[in-house]
């Protein structure tokens, strides 16, 4: 139980382009759900938090009209990184959880990004 | 939020038992020790959870001090592919301004040699 997928696992996009990334909760209803951001050798920075239904929070320094996040159900949350650019090709990973982020998350594969 | 240290790297013997030590002196009452590791290019693996008293589930147990400012990641016959980073994180299940948010440090890096 509480597996987490991510679609794609990579891609690669022009500079200027915007990609989505979405996150599903497989096996569970997932109230809220989080996306991190890591570079090469650093460790996992959280972007934003969204509640399904409701707008996402951003963490101090991240975009939010760059970095759209919608929660439109309690499986699926989305990312689309807006103007890529390549200081925006990262590994991109989204965790969920299910009771109002209180309870265990558990995070996806992640996505890893390039933008040339 | 109560921050967490821990060493940057420790090696393991196939087979043996790999102690992950995690200082958290700052941890308050409603927060929770999370162990979580990442293995090289994949998302984060929940590993176990404990506020208090010791768990066990069929990945590792947790160790906590009955002052609860240092706990121990114990993986009982370690293999090869238990080589990973693992993270140590406090976080309160309920209530406060940081409510569900994971921090991630360095994490310590553990080598499981053959």
């Amino acid at each position: 139980g509480a597996v987490v997928s991510q679609h794609p696992s990579r891609v690669i996009c022009k500079s200027g382009t915007s990609v989505k990334i979405e996150c599903r909760s497989l096996d569970f209803q997932a109230t809220t759900m989080f996306w991190y951001r890591q570079f090469p050798k650093k460790s996992l920075m959280l972007m934003a938090t969204s509640n399904e239904g409701s707008k996402a929070t951003y963490e101090q320094g991240v975009e939010k009209d760059k970095f759209l996040i919608n929660h439109a159900s309690l499986t699926l949350s989305t990312l689309t990184v807006t103007s890529a650019h390549p200081e925006d090709s990262s590994f991109y990973i989204c965790s969920a959880s299910g009771l109002a982020g209180g309870d265990t998350q558990y995070f996806g594969p992640g996505t890893r990004l390039t933008v040339l | 939020d109560a921050k967490t240290t821990q060493p940057p790297s420790m090696d393991c013997a196939e087979g043996r038992a790999a102690n992950l030590p995690c200082n958290h002196s700052t941890i308050s009452g409603n927060e929770y020790v999370y162990w979580y590791r990442q293995i090289h290019s994949q998302g984060p693996q929940y590993i176990i959870h404990g506020l208090k008293n010791n768990e066990t589930n069929e990945m590792a147990s947790l160790i906590i001090t009955e002052d609860r400012k240092s706990s121990t990641l114990i993986l009982p016959h370690a293999t090869l592919r238990d080589t990973a980073v693992y993270y140590c994180i406090v976080n309160p299940n309920a209530g406060g301004t940081s409510y569900g948010k994971l921090t991630f440090g360095q994490g310590t890096i553990l080598t499981v040699h053959p």
